[in-house]
Order: structure tokens, then C-alpha cells, then sequence
């Protein structure tokens, strides 16, 4: 069974570069099953998809954060991480990487983190 | 394409309650649907995975169906438990590898 685990600053300020960990164990991460995911869910609101990569380091991304946001994979530290730039005060929320069982346009998240709450705050 | 949902529904212990997800364009069959439990202060939980199907230990109270001629697919719990309250998303997929998530509805049971 698979554990993720969220790292990064739980703070940012406004304009500067969120960046958070996602460290991943109990399988592996170059597994040809699986897809990485990042998720947010602002206080009180519901789930938002930000992006997902493949082992092989091809990432899809929500075309409403497309411009400000970088995955990326690291199989020899068993991680993969997020960025995003430019931010404001509406991406303040609980960040959740998850695993993606499952093929392209397919498959459901089986494992999550347990989320990280990142406010943007000068 | 996005995935709407009502924003809450309640019903009593012991009774049935359903949850819809209606896809605003292209065929609700054209990808798998998956269902999510959210609990207050926890990650979500995947209660129903491809249009129907249930992961190990999730309840056979939780079921999953797609309906073609209104575009939708349900989430539908019976013999209700009030530890089935919390937030329910669907999800699904556009056909380039995006995730959509529905809007979520709150399930309360009183």
C-alpha cells in the first residue's frame, strides 16, 4: 500500500514561488501503473486538480493553472514536487499529492497524503 | 467540461440516499467516474472507481451507476449510518489526460 507524505513551507508570500515535496513509499514511483498527483482544496471549498506526471515525466496540468505551474519527478529520491509561481491569496489551501491508479483518462486516486496547508500571507 | 452537483442533501439513518454528478458536455460514458469520501479534517477516500466498481473493505451499501439519457452517474448509499456523513466528489476525466472534479455535495444524516 502506498504512503505519501507532503513536505514544503507552510507559508508564501504573495508574488513569490510555492514549492512543495511529495515523498513517496510502500511501492515505487517509476511504476508504469500509476500517475503522481497534486490536488488543493481551499479552506471550505471543494477539490481542485492542479496536475499530474508520469514516471516518465510527462505532466498534464489544469489549463486554469497552466501558466503558473511546474511538476516535476525525481525516481532516484522517490519524490515528485510541485511549483507554483506568482502567487496570490486565492492559493491558500490544503495541498494533497495522491496516486493515480490506473491507465491515460483513466484510473482513481487510491492513496493520498495527508494535505498541507499552505496560507500566502505577506 | 465540468461535473455538477447539488450542494447537500440529508436523509435519516436506515434510509437511501442518492447523489448525482451530471457532465455538462460529451458523454458521461466516455470516461469512468469515480466517487470520493471526505471526512471533516481527513484526506478523501475513493468509495467507487470506474462508473461502479467498490475497493476493498468500502461497503457493499455503496453502490455506483451511470445514466446515459440525463448524462449523469449516482452515487447511491443505503441503510444510511451516520458515519457515512461527510463531503462526496465525483470525479472524471477529459480525454487529454485532465482531471475534473465535481463540485462536491455534503451529505448530512439526521
Amino acid at each position: 500500500h502506498l504512503q505519501l507524505q507532503e513536505s514544503g513551507p507552510g507559508l508564501a508570500k504573495p508574488s513569490e514561488t510555492l514549492s512543495l515535496t511529495c515523498s513517496v513509499s510502500g511501492g515505487s514511483i517509476s511504476s508504469t501503473t500509476y500517475y503522481w498527483g497534486w490536488i488543493r482544496q481551499p479552506p471550505g471549498k471543494g477539490l481542485e486538480w492542479i496536475g499530474t506526471i508520469y514516471y516518465s515525466g510527462s505532466t498534464y496540468y489544469n489549463p486554469s493553472l497552466k501558466s503558473r505551474v511546474t511538476i516535476s519527478i525525481d525516481t532516484s529520491k522517490s519524490q515528485f514536487s510541485l511549483k507554483l509561481n506568482s502567487v496570490t491569496a486565492a492559493d491558500t489551501a490544503v495541498y494533497y499529492c495522491a496516486s493515480r491508479k490506473g491507465a491515460y483518462s483513466s484510473g482513481w486516486y487510491d492513496s493520498w497524503g495527508q494535505g498541507t496547508l499552505v496560507t500566502v500571507s505577506s | 467540461f465540468m461535473l455538477t452537483q447539488p450542494h447537500s442533501v440529508s436523509e435519516s439513518p436506515g434510509k437511501t440516499v442518492t447523489i448525482s454528478c451530471t457532465r455538462s458536455s460529451g458523454r458521461i460514458a466516455s470516461n469512468y467516474v469515480q466517487w470520493y469520501q471526505q471526512r471533516p479534517g481527513s484526506s478523501p477516500s475513493t468509495v467507487i472507481y470506474e462508473d461502479n466498481q467498490r475497493p476493498s473493505g468500502v461497503p457493499d451499501r455503496f453502490s455506483g451507476s451511470i445514466d446515459s439519457s440525463s448524462n449523469s452517474a449516482s452515487l447511491t448509499i443505503s441503510g444510511l449510518k451516520t458515519e457515512d456523513e461527510a463531503d462526496y466528489y465525483c470525479q472524471s476525466y477529459e480525454s487529454i489526460n485532465l482531471v475534473v472534479f465535481g463540485g462536491g455535495t455534503k451529505l448530512t444524516v439526521l
